[in-house]
């Protein structure tokens, strides 16, 4: 089976602190896919990052930088610098390799405050 | 490109109604999925299609119909709608297969009475 974890449901920030937000999955596969989605107060879906299970290179894409570690099943976000605009519900999401299936976690919303 | 459209927007049905939630893409995408988000849940994948006339069941599909006759278009029919699926229905489209990035919609906001 597969799943995915996110157990920080509400993070309240303060406009300029780091934040990471939490992904644990579970999958039997040796191929998968990781995802993060951001959902803004406006509601649409936006894709953020796309990661395979065969490459384990951190990514930074300016003030977001995300840790995949096979080790420990986790595919960690991390915001630098937080601010306003980047209050969101952010998701995580993973596709194993012998299904069309994208499995969600149940989000963890974003407060930055100003 | 208009990206992935769904109408309607917003919809109220009575306990018992059918209706159809229209989907629609663009960028010649072969996959498409449908999904709810409900509070706490997260997005629960309903179906999902890999093709033009191909279809199968995701997470929650009871209560659910869908048909894919064109690559483009992917609507969901309610057949007897449930206060059980008041919910935000999101469709959703990738190139190929759910390795890649999906694009989806604005989304549905369906109530049942």
């Amino acid at each position: 089976a597969q799943k995915v974890t996110q157990a920080q449901t509400e993070i309240s920030v303060v406009e300029k602190e780091d934040v990471t937000l939490d992904c644990v999955y579970e999958t039997r596969d040796t191929t998968y896919y990781l995802f993060w989605y951001k959902q803004p107060p406006s509601g649409e879906l936006v894709f953020l990052i796309r990661r395979n299970s065969f490459d384990e290179q951190n990514e930074i894409s300016g003030r977001y930088s995300w840790n995949f570690q096979k080790s420990t099943s986790s595919f960690n976000f991390t915001i630098t610098a937080s601010q306003v605009v980047d209050s969101a519900v952010y998701f995580c999401a993973l596709r194993g390799g012998a299904t069309n299936k994208l499995i969600f976690g149940t989000g963890t919303l974003l407060a930055v405050q100003p | 490109n208009a990206g992935v459209t769904q109408t309607p927007k917003f919809q109220v049905l009575k306990t018992g109604q059918s209706m159809t939630l229209q989907c629609a893409q663009d960028m010649n995408h072969e996959y498409m999925s449908w999904y709810r988000q409900d509070p706490g849940m997260g997005l629960r994948l309903i179906h999902y299609s890999v093709g033009a006339g191909i279809t199968d069941q995701g997470e929650v599909p009871n209560g659910y119909n869908v048909s894919r006759s064109t690559t483009e278009d992917f609507p969901l029919r309610l057949l007897s709608a449930a206060p059980s699926q008041t919910s935000v229905y999101f469709c959703a489209s990738s190139l190929k297969s759910t390795s890649y990035e999906q694009y989806f919609g604005p989304g549905t906001r369906l109530t049942v009475t």
